[in-house]
C-alpha cells in the first residue's frame, strides 16, 4: 500500500531554511487525482496547513506563510519538498505530508511527522 | 486563531453519545466539503469522515457528520476509551485560496 515518509534535519537554526522530504512508496506520486500536502502541528496546538503541489507542478499556499514557503515535486523521485525560509522559534513544529484527493480536503494518507525544532 | 472554530473540549460517559461542533463561514463550510480527523496521543491524524457525512472503509458506523450552512457536527455514539483523542475538522477556503483547519477539540471519556 501507498506509505509517506518524511525526512530532514531536525535541527534548524533561527534565519535559515528548512528543508523537508516527503518520499512515496508503494506507488507513483503521478497515479491518480491526487494533490500533495504540508501539514504542522506546533506541540500542543492544533493542525496548520502550509501548502500543496499537483503533480503538475501548481501550488497554493497559506497566506500567512506564502512569502517564505515553496512546495516543489519531483516526479522522477517520487517525492515532494518543502522549503520554509527565515524560520523562528515559532516554525518548531511536527511537520507531516498528506495526500488529500483533488477538489477535496479528504486526506486520506499522512506521514508519521517529523519534528523540526528552531533554535541555535 | 482558527479560521473555523471547535470547543476546546468535551467529555461524556462510556456508551454515550457526543457531539463536536465546527463553525465556519461562507467562502469555507458552506460552499466546501468537510472533513473529520481523530488524533490519538503520539499519532498522525486519521480520517473519520469526509464529503461532510462519509466514512472512509474500515471507520465504524459510530461516527458520523453532518454540515448545515455555515457549520459542521461529528458525531459519536456508544463511547469507548479507545475515542479518547483529539478531533479536527478541515476544509477549503475558497476566499483565502487555501485549507483550513479547526483548532481541535479534545475528547474526554469519563
Amino acid at each position: 500500500q501507498v506509505q509517506l515518509q518524511e525526512s530532514g534535519p531536525g535541527l534548524v537554526k533561527p534565519s535559515q531554511t528548512l528543508s523537508l522530504t516527503c518520499t512515496v512508496s508503494g506507488g507513483s506520486i503521478s497515479s491518480g487525482s491526487y494533490y500533495w500536502s504540508w501539514i504542522r502541528q506546533p506541540a500542543g496546538k492544533g493542525l496548520e496547513w502550509i501548502g500543496r503541489i499537483f503533480t503538475s507542478g501548481s501550488t497554493n499556499y497559506n497566506p500567512s506563510l506564502k512569502s517564505r514557503v515553496t512546495i516543489s515535486v519531483d516526479t522522477s523521485k517520487n517525492q515532494f519538498s518543502l522549503n520554509l525560509s527565515s524560520v523562528t522559534a515559532a516554525d518548531t513544529a511536527v511537520y507531516y505530508c498528506a495526500r488529500a484527493i483533488t477538489g477535496t480536503t479528504k486526506f486520506d494518507l499522512w506521514g508519521q511527522g517529523t519534528l523540526v525544532t528552531v533554535s541555535s | 486563531q482558527s479560521v473555523l472554530t471547535q470547543p476546546p473540549s468535551v467529555s461524556a460517559a462510556p456508551g454515550q453519545k457526543v457531539t463536536i461542533s465546527c463553525s465556519g463561514s461562507s467562502p469555507n463550510i458552506e460552499n466546501n466539503y468537510v472533513s473529520w480527523y481523530q488524533q490519538l496521543p503520539g499519532t498522525a491524524p486519521k480520517l473519520l469522515i469526509y464529503e461532510n457525512n462519509k466514512r472512509p472503509s474500515g471507520i465504524p458506523d459510530r461516527f458520523s457528520g453532518s454540515k448545515s450552512g455555515t457549520s459542521a457536527t461529528l458525531g459519536i455514539t456508544g463511547l469507548q476509551t479507545g475515542d479518547e483523542a483529539d478531533y479536527y475538522c478541515g476544509t477549503w477556503d475558497s476566499s483565502l485560496i487555501a485549507g483550513v483547519f479547526g483548532g481541535g477539540t479534545k475528547l474526554t471519556v469519563l
